[in-house]
């Protein structure tokens, strides 16, 4: 079946050590989104991807990167990663079609702990 | 600027009662309205969605929410709860023109209860 597929599910790091989370997708949507949901709180945008163009929002801290070389593939990068970044990362994608009516496809997201 | 309050973090109700979680929402400009489900250590999954038409709009699972413009509401019913409704549910809205970000609300937690 066509979808959102996040890897690993589960990522351990240490305290400054970078980390990369996948997002994979085979809905051939043009739009990718990253969020962070922490603890009992609602997802966070952090930034998304229409085609290749990069949106970042505004209070998105520096730490986090992301890339996307094609269509299919997006990463999140964290670089020097603090004990507040511990947290379930969610990667959705949309399709131009249907983005005016926001309809997002959420992978199963990464559970991220900082040691 | 655009918002969602849910109000009451948890919800508690007993197999086969009716399930009410509520949703009201702040928007400068006509909304898009969402309910999505998490289970425990999933992604979301969206349970229904409201764009334009009938402002009863049915979902998955045997739920539905109705849009109600005067309220600026969008809470979310099943007439009857089964053990596995037990999850998190988010509304969350978004613009119908402009910037395609959802705003969710902070979520309610549903318990059943056998």
């Amino acid at each position: 079946d066509a979808m959102v597929i996040q890897n690993p599910r589960y990522q351990v790091t240490q305290f400054g050590k970078p980390v990369t989370l996948s997002c994979s997708q085979t809905l051939n949507h043009n739009v990718m989104y990253w969020y962070q949901q922490k603890s009992s709180q609602a997802p966070k945008l952090l930034f998304h991807y229409y085609d290749k163009d990069f949106n970042n929002e505004a209070d998105t801290p520096d730490n986090f990167q992301s890339r996307r070389p094609n269509t299919s593939f997006c990463f999140l990068d964290i670089r020097s990663p603090g004990l507040g970044d511990a947290a379930m990362y969610l990667c959705a994608t949309s399709t131009a079609g249907q983005i005016a009516k926001n309809i997002q496809y959420f992978g199963a997201g990464t559970r991220l702990s900082v040691l | 600027a655009q918002s969602v309050t849910q109000l009451g973090s948890h919800v508690s109700v007993s197999e086969g009662a009716l399930v009410l979680l509520r949703c009201n929402y702040s928007s400068s400009v006509p909304p898009y309205l969402f309910w999505y489900v998490q289970y425990p250590n999933q992604g979301l999954q969206l349970l229904l969605k409201y764009t334009t038409g009938a402002t009863l709009v049915k979902g998955i699972n045997g739920f539905e929410a109705e849009f109600k413009k005067s309220e600026t509401s969008f809470h979310l019913t099943k007439p009857s709860a089964h053990m596995s409704d037990a999850a998190e549910y988010f509304c969350a809205v978004s613009l119908q023109t402009g910037a395609n970000n959802l705003f969710f609300g902070t979520g309610t937690r549903l318990t059943v209860i056998p």
